[in-house]
């Protein structure tokens, strides 16, 4: 697509249950990066992808927060037994790598998580 | 580790004034920095960006920004804003290693609010 795609737009979910979020990067782009907003805590860094591997998860809060990639391409960011705490916005962005490290991140609209 | 500082949570300006935002940042190695901004409801829209080269960079919609290292300063101007400025603007860095993944530290970010 010639955008960052994440789905859904907005998730409301209970306490205790688990969630999946889902980016679909930029074409082409093998760089892939998840990142929170929420009121307390500004923007923060969760995990980046190279690829299917992810060389860098010092973000992810806890345990419970897990992310994967496939084929290179569309990346999931599940929450397991969500928490209030984790109502945010989940923003993902892509790059291409081939001009790192000054390549540009592309973000997506990003998918609204409510906790109730 | 990195750190980025907006001064200011809200900037409130009438509309074709100038604005100034501040971003102060940290960093023990050599950094690349951005100004990203984000319209009501959407994801994160790069603004401007400091690779490498003239410290003033400029975007197509009349803001410019100028890199400071010994102040370690990236401050964000525009002599003259409309209406539609109204957003948020992120100020972000990036470590300049390939091997850091580019991830990006951001600010708390500032909300303008132009008024007519």
């Amino acid at each position: 697509g010639a955008g960052v795609s994440q789905s859904p737009s907005n998730k409301v979910t209970e306490k205790g249950k688990d969630v999946e979020l889902r980016c679909d990067p930029i074409s082409g782009h093998t760089a892939l990066y998840w990142y929170r907003q929420s009121l307390g805590q500004g923007l923060e860094f969760l995990i980046y992808f190279q690829g299917n591997s992810a060389p860098d998860k010092s973000g992810l809060p806890s345990d419970r927060f897990s992310a994967e990639r496939t084929g290179g391409s569309v990346s999931t960011l599940t929450i397991q037994r969500t928490q209030q705490e984790d109502s945010a916005v989940y923003l993902c962005a892509s790059s291409s790598w081939t001009s790192a490290p000054k390549n540009i991140q592309y973000f997506g609209a990003g998918t609204r998580l409510s906790v109730l | 580790a990195q750190s980025v500082t907006q001064l200011d949570s809200q900037v409130p300006v009438f509309e074709e004034a100038p604005v100034e935002l501040r971003c102060n940042y940290s960093s023990s190695v050599s950094v690349y920095l951005f100004w990203y901004v984000q319209y009501p409801n959407q994801g994160l829209q790069l603004l401007l960006k400091y690779l490498s080269g003239s410290t003033l960079v400029e975007s197509i919609n009349g803001f410019e920004a100028e890199f400071n290292k010994s102040q370690t300063s990236f401050h964000l101007r525009k002599p003259s804003v409309h209406i539609s400025d109204t957003a948020e603007y992120f100020c972000a860095v990036s470590e300049g290693i390939k091997a850091a993944g580019n991830k990006l530290t951001f600010g708390g970010g500032t909300r303008v609010l132009v008024k007519p």
